[in-house]
């Protein structure tokens, strides 16, 4: 079964740091772009960032939100993509996701997100 | 940055109805446009992508439509497990942006 699954959330104080993992099975998911995404209480989903597979390269890209404070990293011969968040301010509360990015070539290139986890929750509060 | 506006933000309906998600973005995205279902506790769900394709698995009551700036989502003959909150994504650049979200309620 496809699958991946968050982890490393919890209570941190505001300007610290923490780290989240994504743990894919079923798949290569070294072969995929992934991507991390947050829902925070009464807002709507916010896509966080994504590292591209190694075959592009590995780059990475990053909401305005967040750039210069999280960074995505992944060890693909574990299966984990990584969201490294510093300086932690009280609105990134969220439940976080990873998803992975599928592309699909039809009459242009599409990409969409055909599998996510269920989430790990990241409290903000001093 | 691509814009998105997603209509309306709360819809109320009943079981066997048949309701409509409207989402506009701010430039033309031709069709790199998806939709997800969210519930609390869950993992979101893909439901559309490319504007148009089912994805495997999903119900055919499920119906996706548009291109350039202007997207529907349709649900034909609402089921229980469908109240949920509704999101559209454009995927046109890798700033993958999304809608406000539509709540469907009973």
């Amino acid at each position: 079964e496809v699958q991946l699954v968050e982890s490393g959330g919890g209570l941190v104080q505001p300007g610290r740091s923490l780290r989240l993992s994504c743990t894919g099975s079923g798949f290569t998911s070294g072969d995929y772009p992934m991507s991390w995404f947050r829902l925070a209480p009464g807002k709507g989903l916010e896509w966080v960032g994504l590292i591209r597979s190694k075959g592009y390269g590995g780059t990475t890209e990053y909401a305005a939100s967040v750039r210069g404070r999280f960074t995505i990293s992944r060890d693909n011969s574990k299966s984990i993509a990584y969201l490294q968040m510093n300086s932690l301010k009280i609105e990134d509360t969220a439940v976080y996701y990873c998803s992975r990015v599928q592309g699909r070539h039809l009459d242009f290139d599409f990409y969409y997100m055909d599998v996510w986890g269920k989430g790990t929750t990241v409290i903000v509060s001093s | 940055d691509i814009q998105m506006t997603q209509s309306p933000s709360s819809l109320s309906a009943s079981v066997g109805d048949r309701v409509t998600i409207t989402c506009r973005t701010s430039q033309d995205i031709y069709k790199s446009l998806n939709w997800y279902q969210l519930k609390s506790g869950e993992a979101p769900k893909l439901l559309i992508y490319a504007a148009s394709n089912l994805q495997s698995g999903v119900p055919s009551r499920f119906g996706g439509s548009g291109s350039g700036t202007d997207f529907t989502l349709t649900i034909s003959n609402l089921q229980p497990e469908d109240f949920a909150t509704y999101y559209c994504q454009q995927t046109y650049i890798s700033f993958y942006s999304f809608g406000q979200g539509t709540t469907l309620e009973i």
